[in-house]
């Protein structure tokens, strides 16, 4: 089975400090991580994935994570906050080489920017 | 080119009625995914359709729930006699094909309301 924690359903920081979105996951397999980006009334957006590769992710909007497996966890962080980046952020966990094509969702985090 | 569209953005319906949500995915993207997303419970995956393959209906909550996919491209799910707790937004994704490292690409939603 796989599971994936987002530590923290709320995140609040002021424009132009850093950001760090917390996920630890739990599978059985060697996993796939992604995370997912939710602005208000729009879909959900790839923002990076790692995938046994390097374990520092780069992705879009200047946003990048790291896998660390003895921490079980790929958080997600960002050096200075814009305004732009106030949205719903999901961490996601599916198994390689286990025959299953879902994706698990973490309960998400949102993240506010005060300007 | 376009996304991942969905229809309706918006349905209310009555408690004990039937409702057809759709799914139109990126032309040529083989893999599509329904996933249901409401307060309280995060993103949940509902059923998966890859090629000509079975589909993985492992994640469809009752028998009340269905969903076919027609020449490989548009979706229906059905919802029967829709209860409130049905109540949620439905949401699509495609990819390339299916596995589980592919970049899935969502749709708006559905926003499913049973008064």
């Amino acid at each position: 089975a796989q599971s994936v924690t987002q530590l923290d359903s709320h995140v609040s920081v002021s424009e132009g400090t850093p950001v760090l979105l917390r996920c630890n996951y739990s599978s059985s397999y060697s996993p796939s991580l992604f995370w997912y980006v939710q602005h208000p009334n729009k879909g959900l957006q790839l923002l990076l994935k790692y995938t046994s590769a390097a374990t520092l992710v780069k992705g879009i909007n200047g946003f990048e994570a790291e896998f660390k497996k003895s921490e079980t966890s790929f958080h997600l962080t960002k050096p200075s906050a814009h305004m732009s980046d106030a949205a719903e952020y999901f961490c996601v966990v599916t198994i390689s080489g286990a025959g299953s094509y879902q994706l698990t969702f973490g309960k998400g985090t949102k993240l506010s920017v005060i300007p | 080119g376009a996304g991942v569209s969905q229809s309706p953005s918006n349905k209310v319906t009555e408690k004990g009625k039937d409702v057809e949500l759709r799914c139109d995915p990126i032309s040529g993207h083989t893999a599509l995914y329904w996933y249901r997303q409401s307060l309280g419970q995060g993103l949940e995956f509902l059923i998966y359709f890859q090629g000509n393959s079975a589909p993985d209906k492992s994640g469809l909550p009752s028998d009340r729930f269905s969903a076919e996919r027609t020449g490989g491209s548009v979706s229906t799910l059905t919802i029967q006699r829709t209860q409130q707790e049905d109540s949620a937004v439905y949401l699509c994704a495609s990819s390339h094909a299916g596995g589980p490292t592919r970049e899935q690409y969502f749709g708006p939603g559905t926003r499913l309301t049973v008064t």
